[in-house]
């Protein structure tokens, strides 16, 4: 089936750095989508693609969709503490589900 | 603005017993989704419904069953609940039937 690799697994800053993290595929997806989870809540959509080669920024958040269509990667610029959590890529692969296959996440921790 | 309301929070079985969730839609979506999540694990795709009919299932066991109704809640319900079915759920809804899902709080399951 279809697998996102994300990568880092974990990532451990200081305040005030930019972090990168990333996604990739065997698979071609049609949408990538970067979601941040908290303990014990629900994962909170940042940002969507849905274009191969689109930008986007979410305020300190920049995440782009790959040419090949089977990668993706989120920038945060400037961390503060409030970043920490879990970070998913997920993306909708082609063939019409609309189900998302989820990356296994980054893990970050942002020391003030 | 108004999320998708998942209910309970929180729910303790015991074995074999049933279980009975459900997700409230953010209005107007007509698209429910259901995904599961193991302790640091990444969400698990379970089913899906698009104006009240199956559009997808993934590892959803044969002991689980789901449905959407007319005012586009969905509930899942869980037969003879086993150990491993402990684990975090949760419903996302979108509008049509597209990546952008937006998710619930959640509800946490387990099963003694």
């Amino acid at each position: 089936g279809q697998q996102l690799n994300q990568s880092p697994q974990s990532m451990f800053i200081q305040e005030g750095e930019d972090v990168s993290m990333n996604c990739t595929s065997s698979s071609i997806f049609n949408t990538w989508l970067w979601y941040k989870q908290e303990p014990g809540e629900g994962p909170v959509l940042l940002i969507a693609l849905y274009k191969a080669g689109e930008l986007t920024s979410n305020g300190r958040l920049t995440a782009q969709f790959g040419i090949t269509r089977k990668d993706s990667f989120l920038n945060i610029s400037a961390s503060i503490p409030s970043d920490v959590g879990i970070y998913f890529c997920a993306g909708q692969a082609q063939g019409g589900s609309e189900k998302l296959v989820f990356g296994k996440g980054t893990k970050l921790t942002v020391n003030p | 603005a108004a999320g998708v309301i998942q209910s309970p929070r929180h729910l303790i079985k015991e074995k074999r017993e049933t279980a009975t969730l459900k997700c409230y839609p953010i209005p107007r979506h007509d698209t429910v989704y259901w995904y599961q999540q193991g302790p640091g694990q990444d969400p698990q795709f379970l089913i899906s419904f698009y104006e009240k009919m199956q559009s997808d299932k993934g590892s959803i066991p044969d002991r689980f069953s789901a449905q959407q109704f007319s005012d586009y809640h969905s509930e899942l319900n869980m037969s003879s609940l086993e150990l491993g079915d402990s684990a975090l759920y949760f419903c996302a809804s979108s509008l049509g039937r597209t990546a952008e899902a937006f998710f619930g709080q959640g509800t946490r399951l387990t099963v003694v």
